[in-house]
C-alpha cells in the first residue's frame, strides 16, 4: 500500500531555533499534503495544506511566518518550525492522499520538544 | 458546533464485550468517511472506510447514515489489543480530513 514516510520522529531544539520536519509520499506522488498538529489529550488540528509547486493554504489561526510549508516536489513536502518556542512543542503529522476519496495516508510524526 | 463530533467517552469494558461508537458531522457535502485508530504517541492508522451500505471487517462493523450524517462503530468480542483512541475521520473535497476528538477505549481483562 501506499507510504508516507515522516522525518524526523523525534526532535528536542532550543528556543529560538528552527526545525525542519520532511514528508515524502514513497511510491505515489502528492500534489496535496496536509500538515496536523496533536497536543496531548487533543485530536489532530489541521494546520495547513501544502500545494505543490504553489503556496500553501494555512488555517485560521495559524502564523504562515511561523510555520514555513515548501511543497517543491510531487513526493516531498516540508514543514519548518521557526524560532521555535515551548508552547511550539507538540506533536506534528502529515498525511497525503492518494485521491480525494480514498483515505489519506499519515506520516509516522514528529514529535517537537522546545526547551 | 465541531465539524465532527464523537462519544466523549472514555469507554471502559471487560473483555469479550460489545462496544459502540458514534459520530457525527456537519458538513452535508463530505465525501468520506472512515474510522482510525491512534495508540498512544503514535500516528493515526485506518481501521476501515464507512460506506452507506454497511461493512464488516471481523469484529468490527462501520454504518453510515447519509440522511442524518451519522457514523457508528460496532465492537464486538473486545480484545485487550483493541485499546486505543478511535477517531472518526471525514474526508471533503481534495482528501482534507477532519478528525473527531477521538474515543478512548480501554478493555480490561
Amino acid at each position: 500500500g501506499a507510504v508516507v514516510s515522516q522525518h524526523p520522529s523525534r526532535v528536542i531544539c532550543k528556543s529560538g531555533t528552527s526545525v525542519k520536519i520532511e514528508c515524502r509520499s514513497l511510491d505515489f506522488q502528492a500534489t496535496t499534503m496536509f500538515w496536523y498538529r496533536q497536543f496531548p489529550k487533543q485530536s489532530l488540528m489541521l494546520m495547513a495544506t501544502s500545494n505543490e509547486g504553489s503556496k500553501a493554504t494555512y488555517e485560521q489561526g495559524v502564523e504562515k511566518d511561523k510555520f514555513l510549508i515548501n511543497h517543491a516536489s510531487l513526493t516531498l513536502s516540508t514543514l519548518t518550525v521557526t524560532s521555535a518556542h515551548p508552547e511550539d512543542s507538540s506533536f506534528y503529522i502529515c498525511s497525503a492522499p492518494l485521491d480525494r476519496d480514498t483515505e489519506a495516508f499519515f506520516g509516522q510524526g514528529t514529535r517537537l520538544t522546545v526547551v | 458546533r465541531k465539524e465532527v463530533e464523537q462519544d466523549p467517552g472514555p469507554f471502559n469494558v471487560p473483555e469479550g464485550a460489545t462496544v459502540a461508537f458514534n459520530c457525527t458531522y456537519s458538513n452535508s457535502a463530505s465525501q468520506s468517511f472512515f474510522w482510525y485508530r491512534q495508540d498512544c504517541r503514535k500516528e493515526p492508522k485506518l481501521l476501515m472506510s464507512v460506506y452507506s451500505s454497511g461493512n464488516e471487517d471481523g469484529r468490527f462493523t462501520a454504518q453510515l447514515n447519509r440522511a442524518s450524517q451519522y457514523i457508528s462503530l460496532l465492537i464486538r468480542d473486545s480484545k485487550l489489543s483493541d485499546s486505543a483512541t478511535y477517531l472518526c475521520v471525514v474526508n471533503t473535497n481534495a482528501g482534507k480530513s477532519t478528525f473527531g476528538d477521538g474515543t478512548t477505549l480501554t478493555v480490561k481483562p
